[in-house]
């Protein structure tokens, strides 16, 4: 079954900590993932995409197939990264649809 | 920027009344999903439309949820008669196309979602 895991509710640093926001998958073949954020009062909207390799706001995540993971790092955390971070996978039905974790809160301490 | 529009942002109801929601994708977008959001959980697909024609509806509880995108543009998911469990967040999202692995264009864009209360 293709499945993605974030296995933290919250995820609580202060500033100018490192981040890092764990994401795993099960899925066969080769995945295309993605990393959405939600900001207060804001909507879903994407951050980034592994087939992209980009680094946005500071925040990169790297494609590990041997761990089957694609975790969401960030070496000095900011208070305005305080918000709802969710991975995602795409479906291998072809059809586009996303198969979304349960999400993790970060929140950044001043 | 274009963005996806949704309406009502809020809806309180009593059970076994109907309900409907209301979703306008980004001109072009020929893709079109639903996605539910109970508290606590990530979104999870209902239903996808390609144009006017359903592609998956495998989620979608077809007893009491329909939903229709008439003329392949804006779209209408209505439940009925609706239960206090229907409580939840209701996503919309489009995207250029959906099959095209690894281009841009099967980014999914999302509303601001429509937050159904069921007394």
């Amino acid at each position: 079954a293709q499945r993605v895991t974030q296995p933290e509710k919250l995820l609580s640093v202060f500033k100018g900590a490192p981040v890092e926001l764990k994401c795993n998958y099960s899925y066969s073949g080769s995945p295309e993932l993605f990393w959405y954020v939600q900001y207060s009062r804001q909507r879903l909207q994407l951050l980034l995409r592994h087939i992209s390799r980009e680094s946005i706001k500071g925040f990169t995540a790297d494609l590990n197939k041997g761990e089957t993971s694609f975790h969401l790092k960030k070496p000095f955390a900011q208070e305005e990264d305080s918000a709802m971070y969710y991975c995602a996978l795409v479906s291998s039905s072809n059809t586009g649809k996303l198969i979304f974790g349960q999400g993790t809160t970060l929140q950044v301490k001043p | 920027e274009a963005e996806v529009a949704q309406s009502p942002r809020y809806k309180i109801t009593e059970k076994s009344q109907a309900v409907a929601f209301w979703c306008d994708p980004i001109s072009g977008h020929a893709t079109l999903y639903w996605y539910r959001q109970i508290l606590g959980q990530g979104p999870e697909l209902l239903v996808q439309f390609q144009d006017e024609s359903v592609v998956d509806d495998s989620q979608l509880p077809k007893d009491r949820f329909s939903a229709e995108r008439l003329k392949g543009v804006d779209s209408t998911l209505k439940i009925q008669p609706a239960e206090l469990g229907d409580s939840a967040m209701y996503l919309c999202a489009s995207s250029l196309v959906p099959s095209q692995r690894g281009l841009a264009k099967n980014i999914q864009y999302f509303g601001a979602g429509t937050r159904l209360s069921v007394l």
